[in-house]
């Protein structure tokens, strides 16, 4: 089965920290997401990677940073933590071939205060 | 630009019926087409698929539907079961030009026993 894990289901931050959140995956899929979820918004993409080292923006990027040193891990940063960055953050990773669903983590729930 | 629409936020069904939930696009470019089922503080799982070539897919109790010329696709479920509550998302890729998905707002389904 594949797999998708996000280091944590949980995250509590104050208001200017940088925060990492951290996403493994182990099918050896090239392409991996970050997108975060809010009421009534969907799922909307931050950033995403179809290689180690690269990256991409999504449609929101705008206070995010990602970084992709190994092909399972892929990395979204917070560079100063806000209020309004609280959401539920979702990692997915998808094969380069088409016609393929992609496999998300199980989602970390960040509350910034 | 919202690319890919569900423009109903709920839908409540009576156990036993069948629940339709539907899907907008607007980017000819799409090809490829997602559902995904979503629970709270979960990941999205991978429901059914369904390629541009065809007009329909089924697996078990869902099955998809797509119009290309009116760019609407559906999710047909039968018979509908308590299980099935959750919020559903459409998604949308273009598989010849990179592997993101867009997705839709959601839809949240309640099946009433």
């Amino acid at each position: 089965d594949v797999k998708v894990t996000q280091s944590s289901r949980y995250l509590v931050k104050r208001t200017g920290e940088k925060v990492f959140l951290e996403c493994v995956q182990d099918m050896d899929h090239e392409n991996m997401f970050w997108y975060r979820q809010d009421p009534g918004l969907g799922l909307r993409l931050i950033y995403f990677s179809y290689d180690v080292k690269m990256k991409e923006k999504g449609d929101i990027p705008e206070g995010y940073s990602v970084s992709r040193e190994k092909k399972e891990r892929f990395s979204l940063i917070l560079e100063s933590a806000s209020t309004n960055q609280t959401s539920m953050y979702l990692c997915a990773s998808r094969p380069d071939r088409p016609n393929t669903e992609a496999f998300f983590g199980q989602g970390t729930r960040l509350t910034v205060v | 630009d919202q690319q890919v629409k569900q423009n109903s936020p709920s839908l409540s069904v009576q156990e036993g019926r069948i629940s339709i939930l539907n899907c907008d696009y607007t980017n000819s470019m799409f090809d490829y087409f997602l559902w995904y089922k979503k629970y709270p503080a979960e990941g999205p799982t991978f429901l059914i698929s369904i390629s541009s070539i065809k007009d329909k897919n089924e697996d078990g109790r869902f099955t998809v539907f797509l119009n290309k010329s009116a760019k609407h696709l559906s999710l047909h479920i039968v018979p509908s079961q308590p299980g099935d509550s959750a919020v559903y998302f459409c998604a949308a890729s273009w598989d010849h030009g990179n592997e993101k998905l867009t997705f839709g707002t959601g839809t949240r389904l309640t099946i009433i026993p």
